[in-house]
């Protein structure tokens, strides 16, 4: 059970696009569409951001997106705004019926 | 509104046990899969375990299996996780978390508790 693979720090300027990306296996990634992304601002509990790889929560932005490709998933944000500033982490279904959890990525805006 | 409570958090000597409770109100608890995840300090998210909406299946990651045991009370809507054989590395703050969707398949824990901050240290 490997945590899912992601960039320690992603940065953008107010308005611009990021994305980070979560890689994964054919173990968790690759075989489900049982992805879903967290953000958590320092101090708070994670905030369900995308789940079942591109589906928004009711009161998410419309600018959170999120998308896959083979093993890799990846988060976009557009327009990006100062309070998207925080750690996010993607987590994934796995062939053990268990979870996985990426290692988390820092979004800073400039 | 959903709202989710974990409490029995505190400190504990290496070898020593722990019973974790996750209060559930403002929905069907009985109706969704539930599930731990903890956060070691200044680390990420770590999920730990998963149990059923009729508390049948359960699955552990493997830095837990054989320690921990998660059930649930579907009469006091509660979710308990019971950690035995504690070790330091198991210091974290601990979260609750309800799935996003009853009965199907989906993938997303959309309601969190606020945490019960477990420590293990002599």
């Amino acid at each position: 059970q490997s945590a899912l693979t992601q960039p320690a720090s992603v940065s953008g300027s107010p308005g611009q696009s990021i994305a980070i990306s979560c890689t994964g296996t054919s173990g968790d990634i690759g075989p489900y569409d049982y992805i879903s992304w967290y953000q958590q601002h320092p101090g708070k509990a994670p905030k369900l951001m995308i789940h079942d790889v591109s589906n928004r929560p009711s009161g998410v932005s419309d600018r959170f997106s999120g998308s896959k490709s083979g093993n890799t998933a990846s988060l976009t944000i557009s327009g990006l705004q100062a309070e998207d500033e925080a750690d996010y982490y993607c987590c994934s279904y796995t062939r053990y019926s268990t979870w996985v959890f990426g290692g988390g990525t820092k979004v800073t805006v400039l | 509104e959903v709202h989710l409570l974990e409490s029995g958090g505190g400190l504990v000597q290496p070898g020593g046990s722990l019973r974790l409770s996750c209060a559930a109100s403002g929905f069907t608890f009985s109706s969704y899969v539930m599930n731990w995840v903890r956060q070691a300090p200044g680390k990420g998210l770590e999920w730990v375990s998963v149990i059923s909406e009729d508390g049948s299946v359960k699955h552990y990651a493997d830095s837990v299996k054989g320690r921990f045991t998660i059930s649930r009370d579907d009469s006091k809507n509660t979710v308990y996780l019971q950690m035995y054989s504690l070790r330091v590395e198991d210091t974290a703050i601990y979260y609750c978390a309800k799935k996003i969707c009853a009965g199907g398949a989906c993938g997303g824990l959309d309601s969190w508790g606020q945490g019960t901050p477990v420590t293990v240290s002599s």
